[in-house]
């Protein structure tokens, strides 16, 4: 079948480096997408690897390995407004497919 | 600004009584597309639509009907809602699905 899976909790410090993590077993994709999400909040886009390699936006990147079947969000210089759910998403014949979102955990 | 807007943010209702959810967006996107979200089970997209008049079945479309009559709108329709239905709803847009732009949601309760 098709599925995206993630880790459903992940803590990190305050200042830190945390690696969100994103594997899946569904091919013929366009990319892969990263959304964050607040508590009470609406999804927000963070970024769109449509190749394989590393994005990087500010203090996020973002990393897809097609040969894997992997792909990471990297979030540097933790701040406690990460504080948030992260999904990863993609397109598979234009119907969206998301994971089921990692929570992250961040410590003062 | 930019944005999608949904209406209403919070609804309760009961067992069979139709109901819509608009949604619009001002971004002249050609994809929209409607997603319910439910604990420990992520977002999960209902029905997706390409363009005017183009829409098709995402992986949960059962109880749900849509239309794209019009390349800014795309509303959802209940038609006979059930408890099970009850979920946060939200809409999004984009130019080819990548990159969406998500509503603030809507709260639906069906009793």
């Amino acid at each position: 079948g098709q599925s995206l899976e993630q880790p459903s909790e992940v803590t990190a410090v305050e200042g830190a480096i945390v690696q969100i993590n994103c594997t899946y077993q569904t091919s013929g994709f366009y990319g892969l997408s990263w959304y964050q999400q607040h508590d009470g909040g609406a999804p927000t886009f963070l970024s769109y690897n449509a190749l394989d390699g590393l994005e990087e936006t500010g203090r996020f990147s973002s990393f897809l390995s097609r040969s894997d079947s992997y792909g990471y969000l990297l979030l540097q210089e933790l701040q406690m407004k990460d504080s948030a759910s992260y999904f990863c998403a993609v397109n598979r014949d234009d119907k969206i497919i998301f994971g089921k979102g990692t929570r992250l955990h961040i410590l003062p | 600004e930019a944005q999608v807007t949904q209406n209403p943010r919070y609804l309760i209702t009961v067992t069979g009584k139709k109901l819509t959810v608009t949604c619009s967006q001002n971004m002249n996107h050609e994809y929209m597309s409607w997603y319910r979200q439910d604990p420990g089970l992520g977002l999960r997209q209902i029905y997706y639509s390409m363009n005017v008049e183009v829409t098709d079945k995402g992986d949960v479309p059962e109880g749900y009907k849509v239309s794209r009559k019009e390349k800014r709108n795309f509303p959802l329709i209940l038609e006979s809602p059930s408890p099970n239905q009850t979920s946060l709803y939200f809409c999004a847009s984009s130019f080819e699905g990548n990159e969406q732009f998500f509503g603030p949601g809507t709260r639906l309760t069906v009793l």
